[in-house]
């Protein structure tokens, strides 16, 4: 059973498009939510992440909404770039009391068509 | 950008084979982590350290995967008799709160 779940699998969008990838959850214990970026050849590369005490963060283009009571998150980058054609995960973890192991989704590919 | 090093990043063994991959943290970061990335996404935590101390490890009963983080030294992950199975990419990350932060990984193909 996929603890952390992401959609869509794939996605497709236009240079200077707003993409939106989303995630949900299952364990109520999470309070630790990072979003990975990877390129094909490398690790995931951390991008943004959230804490469970926040509904939201920025950073640059990259945007995390949070949602406690749905248990879901969602990543929203906009003016997107060919650049940032790379498949991107979201996991989970709990921090406290705990050994602090992400559990991943299985990935949403972006492609950005120029 | 991760500061996190991996060697090798490629590896081809034979069945049988034992295959050592090794993992220098970012420095001042405490906790290591080894996972495991397969062909189809999937991400498997397998085990970590805090200053040389399994904090955490998966049920390692077939005992083909040991791994330590010694003082003064890279840490390592090795696969004592390689099956097909354990084709996948490696990655080492270490973290010094909560964030990890991940190495390029060691790509280990099992013949």
């Amino acid at each position: 059973q996929q603890q952390v779940r992401q959609s869509p699998q794939s996605l497709t969008v236009w240079e200077g498009g707003t993409t939106v990838l989303t995630c949900s959850y299952e364990d109520s214990t999470f309070n630790y939510f990072p979003w990975y970026q990877q390129f094909p050849g490398e690790g995931p590369a951390l991008l943004i992440s959230i804490l469970s005490v926040s509904d939201k963060k920025e950073d640059g283009r990259f945007t995390t909404f949070f949602n406690k009571r749905e248990k879901k998150l969602s990543l929203h980058i906009i003016d997107s770039q060919p650049g940032d054609s790379a498949t991107y995960f979201c996991a989970a973890s709990s921090i406290t009391g705990n050994t602090g192991k992400l559990i991943f989704g299985l990935g949403t590919t972006l492609q950005v068509q120029p | 950008n991760s500061k996190v090093i991996q060697t090798p990043r490629y590896l081809v063994k034979g069945q049988g084979q034992k295959a050592k991959m090794r993992c220098i943290p970012e420095k001042g970061h405490p906790v290591v982590f080894w996972y495991q990335q397969n062909k189809n996404n999937e991400f498997k935590f397998l085990i970590n350290f805090q200053n040389q101390e399994v904090l955490q490890q998966i049920d390692m009963t077939e005992k083909r995967f040991s791994a330590e983080c010694p003082s003064n030294s890279p840490c390592s992950l090795e696969i004592q008799s390689s099956e097909a199975g354990d084709s996948a990419l490696y990655l080492c990350a270490s973290s010094g709160q909560y964030e990890q932060y991940f190495g390029p990984g060691t790509r280990l193909t099992v013949l």
